[in-house]
């Protein structure tokens, strides 16, 4: 199957500072990604939707200043949390999909830790 | 918002029995996938099984759906400790594009 990576699985930060997660399709071209977010012992919840070349679909209730998303290349999509803070902390899962209606590939995740 | 809900949350039981799990769902869909996760890890796809179809087999895993009662079973049999996992369904509805919503998840646990 597909592969999809991210990176890094682990992050620890301060609170205020900004992490970018990257997500990459390794051996397809992703035209769609999808970020998620999944806190403990809950369900994925998805946060946006973004398509290459063009502006990400935020879904309702996610800031999208706060997150920002980057779809710049087919292969590549990254989530900015800027000025993180310890209820961000939470397991951001990516995902791709060659097209609509295509499968979508999961990322391994991303751990991510606001002190 | 959340489409799917599963039930059991949580299911434990022996190695050699079978597991059930449940989604139901609100909307109409095009498919619905079932999910593995292992803790703190990422999601494998496990099946997927169109609208039209009624059931699925993928070695150890039996998979039905009724649209008319909008709801799927993932049945393991022969469970193994190996199985221990959270499972979700997730729908990909009409007109959406392919975007999915997950089910609540149930932990399953198999003890040796």
């Amino acid at each position: 199957g597909a592969v999809v990576s991210q990176h890094p699985s682990r992050v620890i930060c301060k609170s205020g500072t900004s992490v970018k997660i990257e997500c990459r399709s390794l051996d397809f071209q992703a035209t769609t990604m999808f970020w998620y977010r999944q806190f403990p012992k809950q369900s994925l919840m998805l946060m946006a939707t973004s398509n290459e070349g063009s502006k990400a679909t935020y879904e309702q209730g996610v800031e999208k200043d706060k997150f920002l998303i980057n779809h710049a290349s087919l292969t590549l999509s990254t989530l900015t949390v800027t000025s993180a803070h310890p209820e961000d902390s939470s397991f951001y899962i990516c995902s791709g999909a060659q097209g609509a209606g295509e499968t979508q590939y999961f990322g391994p995740g991303t751990r991510l830790l606001v002190l | 918002s959340q489409q799917g809900e599963e039930d059991p949350q949580a299911l434990s039981i022996q190695e050699g029995e079978n597991a059930t799990m449940n989604c139901s769902y609100k909307t109409s869909i095009n498919n619905l996938q079932w999910y593995r996760q292992n803790s703190g890890r990422g999601l494998v796809h496990l099946i997927l099984i169109r609208s039209n179809e009624r059931e699925k087999h993928s070695g150890r895993l039996r998979v039905t759906l009724d649209t008319s009662k909008k709801s799927s079973s993932l049945l393991i049999t022969a469970s193994r400790a190996a199985d221990t996992a959270s499972y979700f369904c997730a729908t990909d509805a009409s007109n959406a594009g392919n975007m999915l919503t997950f089910g609540g998840g149930t932990r399953l646990m198999v003890k040796p």
